[in-house]
Order: C-alpha cells, then structure tokens, then sequence
C-alpha cells in the first residue's frame, strides 16, 4: 500500500539551528517526492519536489531534501532555521500514472529564540 | 505569477445543508483536484478531475460529493447533505497534466464548519 510515514509529529528547534525533518514513505513503483509547507490558516506551498537524477534537490526558502532509495527516506535539511520557518512541513508521493498525491500526517516545527 | 484561488475562505453551514465550494484553476492547466483536511489529521485526495469527467476518486469521495465545472474557469465541489464529519478544510489544486511528475498547483483552501 503507498503511504508515506513522517515519524515527528512536532519539533522544537533554537533559531538558528540546522533542521532535518524526516520522512519515509511506501511506494511500490518510482515515487515522485514533495514537500510541501502550511503556515497557520494558509494553504500548502511547494518546497521542493524530486523526479529523478541527483538525489540532493534544492528548494525554496534554503531548504534542501535527500532522496535515498535504499532506506526508503526523503528527509528535509535546512542548515539554518529562521523563525518564519515555523509551520507544519508535509511529506507527499505520487506515482507515474496516478492522479492524487498522498500526504504524511505532517511535522509541526516551532522555533525558538 | 498565477495561483489557484478558493472561495469562499470560511463558510459555516447547518447539518443537512447543500454547500458548494468554488476554486480557479490556473488558467493553462487541465487536471483539477480536491483534498481535505480535517483538523489535526492529514491531507486527504478527495477526488480528480480531467476532460469534464472524474478520474479517480477515494472512498471519501461518496454519493454526496458531487464536482463540476461549469464554466472555462471554475471547478466546484459540492456537497449535498452536509454532516458534521465533514468539516474540514477543502483545498483546490490544478496541474498541467497528469503523473506524479506533475507539480500540483494548491489553493489556501475553504475552511467548513458544519454545525
């Protein structure tokens, strides 16, 4: 079954610290991967997104995320964390031939001073 | 740069009531969805749209909920027998096309309180 699994459900982090927001997911074909970003009351905002060829793709806002095939993980860095980063982070997949794409439960960061 | 937008972006509706909730697509894209989030839990697919014709629906996605589009530049949910259970924010998106290679494009939703 597809799904996809981010184990944090919140994380604290001081501001300027770095962050790595984890993200697993189940997919039995070549995934497509995303983050996405909710800030309070707003919609989900695109970050990021992962298709194919190098595995370190680079997003908005200084955020970066690693694919890695064997462990299954698609994990969000950002090397310094500012306070307008906090917000809830969405893992996301989907397939080659599929319409819908299918959201993790979602990491809620707060950041402090 | 285009966007997709929702209205309205709150509506409080009475158990039982119809509700329709629009959304603009950006204007070049041909594929339309609609999600949902029930509050704390995650982002839902509710169904797809494409060519005036649903394309994949979840199990959600029941004899109540009804999309449409009835003109060049809207795409409609409706719901024909609100519950309390769908409460819920409704988000929009639109793409170019289909696969998951495809960015979908997400509105700031609807927020609906059923009471």
């Amino acid at each position: 079954a597809q799904s996809v699994t981010q184990p944090d459900i919140h994380i604290t982090v001081s501001e300027g610290a770095s962050l790595e927001l984890r993200c697993n997911y189940s997919y039995g074909a070549t995934p497509y991967l995303f983050w996405y970003v909710q800030s309070p009351g707003q919609g989900l905002q695109l970050l990021l997104k992962y298709f194919s060829g190098d595995t370190l793709v680079q997003g908005i806002k200084g955020f970066e995320a690693e694919f890695k095939r064997s462990q299954s993980s698609f994990n969000l860095r950002k090397p310094s964390v500012h306070w307008s980063d906090a917000a809830e982070y969405f893992c996301a997949v989907a397939g080659t031939g599929g319409f819908k794409t299918i959201f993790g439960a979602g990491t809620r960061l707060f950041v402090k001073a | 740069e285009p966007e997709v937008t929702q209205t309205p972006s709150h509506q409080v509706t009475q158990m039982g009531q119809e509700v329709i909730l629009r959304c603009v697509p950006i204007s070049n894209h041909l594929y339309f969805y609609w999600y949902r989030q029930i509050l704390g839990q995650k982002v839902e697919f509710l169904v797809s749209f494409y060519n005036n014709e649903i394309s994949e629906k979840s199990e959600i996605f029941d004899d109540q909920f009804s999309v449409e589009r009835p003109d060049g530049s809207n795409f409609t949910l409706k719901i024909r027998s609100t519950k309390l259970e769908d409460s819920a924010m409704y988000f929009c998106a639109s793409s170019r096309s289909s696969g998951g290679g495809e960015t979908q494009y997400f509105g700031p939703g609807t927020r609906l309180l059923v009471l």
